[in-house]
């Protein structure tokens, strides 16, 4: 069974910084492409990032571009999110999430993880 | 970005009805979409993708139709368990996007 486990989050001081892990199991992470997705307190959802575990290949959202950096441990099944020069608007639960069935381009997201916290504030 | 409207934002309904969401794309996304159910809590469960196909599991009372830039989403006899709010997303470009999401309500 393909299952995804987030962790990381925590409170974070606006301009900070934080490192969020997403570990894959049930599958190879190698073969697979893995995103971020947020969803901000009583939001709807937002792509953040998505990182190929074939290709290394990776894409932003405009929102987080030159902030946010996703990378992968295929070693370890793991997909991080660095995320600096945080601000209000970036706090939510992320959820990380495979991406299931493609266009070629992106996409649909299955299965999810659980999500984990993140909260901007000072 | 392509833009993602959903229709309607709050849906009341009871057991047993019949019940339609749609989902207007902002340009064509041929058949790249994909709708998800998220109960409050947790995480979204992906329900259908390429427009109408059921993951494996989904109850068979759930259906997906359209194409280009009209999508709906239907329950054919609501259950207890379908109380939740569905969202949409298209997978057509590097930028996926989702609409704002419809809740389903007694």
């Amino acid at each position: 069974e393909m299952r995804l486990l987030e962790s990381g989050g925590d409170v974070v001081q606006p301009g900070g910084s934080l490192r969020l892990s997403c570990t894959a199991s049930g599958f190879p992470l190698s073969k697979s492409v893995l995103a971020w997705v947020r969803q901000a307190p009583g939001k709807g959802l937002e792509w953040v990032s998505t990182i190929s575990g074939v290709d290394a290949a990776v894409h932003y959202a405009d929102s987080v571009k030159g902030r946010f950096t996703i990378s992968a441990d295929n070693s370890k099944n793991t997909v991080y999110l660095q995320m600096d020069s945080l601000r209000d608007e970036d706090a939510a639960i992320y959820y990380c999430a495979n991406e299931g069935h493609s266009s070629g381009h992106c996409g649909s997201f299955d299965p999810w993880g659980r999500g984990t916290l993140v909260t901007v504030s000072s | 970005d392509i833009q993602m409207t959903q229709s309607p934002s709050t849906l009341s309904a009871s057991v047993g009805d019949r019940v339609t969401i749609t989902c207007r794309a902002s340009q064509s996304i041929t058949t790249w979409l994909a709708w998800y159910q998220q109960k409050p809590g947790k995480a979204p469960k992906s329900l259908i993708y390429k427009a109408s196909t059921l993951e494996s599991g989904v109850p068979s009372r759930f259906s997906g139709s359209g194409y280009g830039t009209e999508f709906t989403l239907t329950i054919s006899s609501l259950q207890p368990d379908d109380f939740a709010t569905y969202y949409c997303q298209q997978y057509d470009t590097y930028s996926p996007t989702f609409g704002q999401g419809t809740k389903v309500e007694i």
